[in-house]
C-alpha cells in the first residue's frame, strides 16, 4: 500500500514552458513534504520542501503547492530547462516519527 | 566536504552468495537510512537508524536482510542469501534530526547490485 503516488511515470514538456508533476498521499500525519531531483548513476538531491503550515514554498523557478484537504501537492518548474531531465521524487514524513516515505517517481524530459 | 560515501558502486555476483554494502554518512549526521531503487518500487526505505539504534526495519523484506550500524560513522547492509529479485540500486542516506533541522536526506550514489 503505497502512501505517497505519484501516478504519472513520465512528462514531456517543451523547453520554456511549465513543467507540473502531481503528487498524492494517504496518510494525513504526513506534515513535511519534499522533493528530490535524481539524475541517472547519481543519488537523489534534495530540491525543495514545504511543511504543512504552508499551501506555498517558491525557490527560483521552483515552486511547491500543497492542499491538505486533497492530500495532494504539485512541483511546477518554470520556465523548464533542458538540464532539468531527471527522474523527480515525491517524499513525505511524520516528524514524530522522523522516516521520509518516497514516491515511485516521475521521469521528466525537457525537449529542447 | 565529503557526502555520504558508498561501497562498492557495483556487484555482480552470484545466487546464494553473500553481498555485503557500506556505508559512511556525513560527520555530525545522526539519522541513517538504506534505501532500495526498482523500476517497479521506485524508493523504497528498507530501514532506519537514529543515533545508531535501528529505529524502523519494517521495510525490510526477508530474514535475508540485515542492516548494521557499530558506530556514527559506518553502517552495513547485509544480504545472505541473495537472490536474483534482489538486484537493485541500494542507497544509503543520512541526516541530522532535531529542532531546527530541515529534514533533508543526503544520499550517496548508491550501489547498483546485479545478482545472477
Amino acid at each position: 500500500d503505497q502512501q505517497v503516488k505519484q501516478n504519472s511515470p513520465s512528462l514531456s514538456v517543451q523547453e520554456g514552458r511549465i513543467s507540473i508533476l502531481n503528487c498524492d498521499y494517504t496518510n494525513s500525519m504526513f506534515d513535511y513534504f519534499l522533493w528530490y531531483k535524481k539524475y541517472p548513476a547519481e543519488g537523489p538531491t534534495f530540491l525543495i520542501s514545504i511543511s504543512s503550515i504552508k499551501d506555498k514554498n517558491e525557490d527560483g523557478r521552483f515552486t511547491v503547492f500543497l492542499n491538505k484537504s486533497a492530500k495532494h501537492l504539485s512541483l511546477h518548474i518554470v520556465p523548464s530547462q533542458p538540464g532539468d531531465s531527471a527522474v523527480y521524487f515525491c517524499a513525505a514524513s511524520d516528524f514524530s516519527y522522523d522516516k521520509v516515505i518516497f514516491g515511485p517517481g516521475t521521469s521528466l524530459s525537457v525537449i529542447p | 566536504d565529503a557526502g555520504v560515501i558508498q561501497s562498492p558502486r557495483h556487484e555482480v555476483t552470484e545466487m546464494g552468495q553473500e553481498v555485503t554494502l557500506r556505508c559512511k554518512p556525513i560527520s555530525g549526521h545522526n539519522s541513517l537510512f538504506w534505501y532500495r531503487q526498482t523500476m517497479m518500487r521506485g524508493l523504497e526505505l528498507l530501514i532506519y537508524f537514529n543515533n545508531n539504534v535501528p529505529i524502523d526495519d519494517s521495510g525490510m523484506p526477508e530474514d535475508r536482510f540485515s542492516a548494521k550500524m557499530p558506530n556514527a560513522s559506518f553502517s552495513t547492509l547485509k544480504i545472505q542469501p541473495s537472490e536474483p529479485r534482489d538486484s537493485a540500486v541500494y542507497f544509503c542516506a543520512s541526516s541530522l534530526e532535531g529542532i531546527g533541522s530541515t529534514g533533508e536526506l543526503f544520499f550517496g550514489e548508491g550501489s547498483r547490485l546485479t545478482v545472477l
